[in-house]
């Protein structure tokens, strides 16, 4: 069983849809991220955190250290949202030492 | 103010040729790590560095892979003698410090025929 999965794997969605892409982890973490690939390759990192609820524009991420769980979630979905969107962890590893989620594949359709 | 630049984007060796791939962290970086994405896998750490040393290589292959980050210049990740097994993108990140948000580079693409 892999220590961070996400879920969906992969998700279609109508523009201006609300969405939500789960992460669940098995071990103690210090830190969470969820990034964004687009479909290019390019990474962007889009959060970093270890507790609560982070905003930015769209973009909400949430995390349950007790339940080991994370969700990030879209707003007003665009095709523009549509890309690879990658949870990581830091367990006890040093900085950057990340375990990485197989990615949840989103597609926006207008 | 440029961000993290990875070169080349795409590099063809054939079989036992060495790989050499470099990464430019962004400016005021001192902290930079690589990473591998296997075909149809997720990513996984390889190596963090700083400045002239190796702080985690724990995500390494034992032989033919070495990273450096020399005083002066970019970064440098050396694959010797590659294998098919090798072909993969290969993702360069930098921070400024520690807990700091990650950059990442556009990756490098190696395909080893």
């Amino acid at each position: 069983k892999n220590e961070v999965e996400q879920s969906p794997q992969n998700l279609t969605a109508q523009e201006g849809e609300f969405i939500t892409i789960n992460c669940s982890y098995s071990v103690g973490i210090s830190a969470l991220h969820w990034l964004q690939q687009h479909p290019g390759g390019g990474i962007v990192s889009l959060f970093m955190l270890s507790s609560g609820k982070k905003k930015h524009g769209r973009l909400i991420a949430t995390i349950n250290i007790q339940e080991k769980h994370s969700s990030l979630h879209i707003t007003a979905s665009h095709p523009r949202d549509s890309a690879v969107y990658i949870c990581a962890v830091r367990s006890g590893g040093s900085q950057g030492n990340l375990i990485f989620g197989k990615g949840t594949k989103l597609s926006v359709k207008p | 103010n440029a961000g993290v630049m990875q070169n080349p984007r795409h590099l063809v060796r054939r079989r036992g040729q060495e790989a050499r791939l470099r990464c430019s962290p962004m400016k005021g970086h001192s902290h930079v790590y690589w990473y591998r994405q296997l075909p149809e896998e997720g990513l996984k750490f390889m190596v963090y560095l700083q400045k002239e040393n190796i702080i985690d290589e724990s995500g390494m292959p034992k032989e033919r892979f070495s990273a450096e980050f020399p005083k002066e210049g970019p970064s440098i990740l050396r694959i010797q003698q590659v294998v098919r097994g090798d072909s993969a993108a290969y993702f360069c990140a930098s921070s400024s410090g520690f807990g700091e948000k990650l950059f990442f580079g556009s990756g490098t693409q190696l395909s080893v025929l």
